[in-house]
């Protein structure tokens, strides 16, 4: 099983739609979890740090729940630059720093 | 956007021969990574530094070495290439206990390097 595992998508969605992703993660010591958003053949970069009380960036929700070792992403209002692949990451290992990542999934709004 | 770069950008390289990738950052973070992404597998650790010479071995470390001289550079060494080893590269830059205080920071990552092995 792997260590964090994301929905397998695609995503494909109208403008304006709300889409949700899940990601599950198999350490029930994982301090810290992430959100991070790739464009194609970019590098990624830090969407969102996800907090247990669950955090909110305009469009964007983000919930922890720790006893069912999941994580999600909501995106409302989709825009046509949410396209993306977005990876759930994890850090499994605090001392370490080791941050692991989901295998992504991918998004694409439609116009 | 922080300072990471990666060297070079894209590579072509025979089965057999080495190749050395450099990750110079300028941001004095502590910790260094250097990750693969492949179709399907998403980002996974090679290797990982959290000081001057301290590394360790990620989940996919086989067939790679590095070595961190300095806080700025990390670089990672296919020994031997193999067409296996065609991939993307990336290095990220991390510093968990920031000395300005505060929580964890977020990985920032280079723009990564195209290998191919042929």
């Amino acid at each position: 099983r792997k260590e964090v595992e994301q929905d397998p998508g695609p995503f494909n969605v109208p403008e304006g739609a709300t889409v949700a992703f899940n990601c599950t993660y198999s350490n029930s010591a994982s301090q810290s979890f992430f959100w991070y958003r790739q464009d194609c053949r970019k590098e990624p970069k830090l969407l969102m740090s996800v907090y247990s009380s669950g955090n909110e960036d305009g469009r964007f929700t983000a919930q922890l729940n720790r006893a069912s070792q999941y994580i999600s992403l909501l995106i409302r209002d989709s825009k046509l630059s949410d396209s993306a692949t977005y990876l759930c990451v994890v850090n499994v290992a605090l001392s370490a720093r080791q941050l692991t990542f989901g295998s992504g999934t991918q998004l694409t709004v439609l116009p | 956007d922080a300072g990471i770069t990666q060297s070079p950008r894209h590579k072509v390289t025979e089965t057999g021969t080495p190749v050395t990738l450099r990750c110079h950052q300028t941001e004095n973070h502590r910790y260094m990574y250097w990750y693969r992404q492949d179709p399907g597998h998403g980002l996974r650790l090679i290797h990982y530094s959290y000081g001057v010479k301290d590394t360790d071995k990620g989940e996919v470390s086989d067939g790679y070495s590095v070595s961190r001289s300095k806080t700025e550079d990390f670089l990672l060494t296919l020994e031997s290439a193999t067409s296996s080893q065609t991939s993307v590269y990336f290095c990220a830059i991390s510093d968990p206990f920031p000395r300005t205080g505060g929580r964890d920071t977020e990985a920032f990552f280079g723009q990564g390097t195209r290998l191919t092995v042929v």
